[in-house]
């Protein structure tokens, strides 16, 4: 079952924040986060792992409640290269090294 | 980074195709996703070194890949159909067993089943 993020879609000013978030109704082992650009490949934007150990870019910062089963990603101080459709991948222990991916979150971000 | 081949393939209904991925060198672990216009990745297969592939995400028998030498993959579909016209992307990624690490996506191949 595919973890559900929320919101679906969010538009940004230059500057402001977001939080985008995740929930999985499994116990899981790690979440990955990625950004996809219209038309583009994703990228990989941060790793949470269980005990809370990280992984990724400094700019961007993310939390993971692994008794809540969720993660967040918080877009701080947006900026037009934020744009992007937004990916929470989970990966659980008895599923082994394969994620499920998320539905995605639309971010715009306008000037 | 990793290169697919085709970028785009427009295919009759009920012919077979196959698609290419090379993944970045050293990178032990593979994998191919389907993703249909304006949604979210679905996990297909996945390979890591010279284990069982876990199939455990392909759709059906029609579906098959194959992973030779450890390094390039091919997806094949047989017999295809309408609804399998999407991008399929593949990943690779340096994972070893006892944590979790980043995937590296390819550009994908877009499949067009008419």
């Amino acid at each position: 079952q595919q973890p559900v993020q929320s919101p679906q879609a969010v538009i940004l000013r230059e500057g402001e924040d977001a939080v985008i978030n995740c929930s999985s109704s499994k116990a899981l082992y790690s979440v990955h986060w990625y950004r996809q650009k219209h038309g583009e490949a994703p990228v990989f934007l941060m790793i949470l792992l269980k005990g809370g150990e990280q992984k990724g870019h400094e700019k961007i910062s993310a939390s993971f409640n692994e008794k809540k089963q969720q993660s967040s990603l918080y877009l701080t101080a947006s900026q037009l290269s934020y744009s992007g459709t937004y990916f929470c991948g989970t990966e659980t222990q008895a599923a082994g090294n394969k994620l499920t991916f998320g539905g995605g979150t639309r971010v715009l971000v306008k000037p | 980074g990793v290169s697919q081949n085709p970028r785009h393939k427009i295919t009759k209904r009920g012919q077979n195709v196959t698609f290419r991925c090379d993944p970045i060198s050293g990178h032990t672990a593979l994998y191919w996703y389907r993703q249909s216009l304006g949604q979210g990745l679905e996990f297909l297969i996945y390979f890591q070194g010279n284990s069982a592939p876990d199939k455990s995400g392909l759709p059906s028998d029609r579906f098959s890949a194959e992973r030779t030498g450890g390094s390039v993959s091919t997806l094949t579909i047989q017999r295809t159909e309408q609804r399998d016209s999407a991008m399929y992307r593949c990943a690779s990624s340096p994972r070893t067993s006892g944590s979790s690490y980043e995937q590296y996506f390819g550009p994908g191949t877009r499949l067009t089943v008419t």
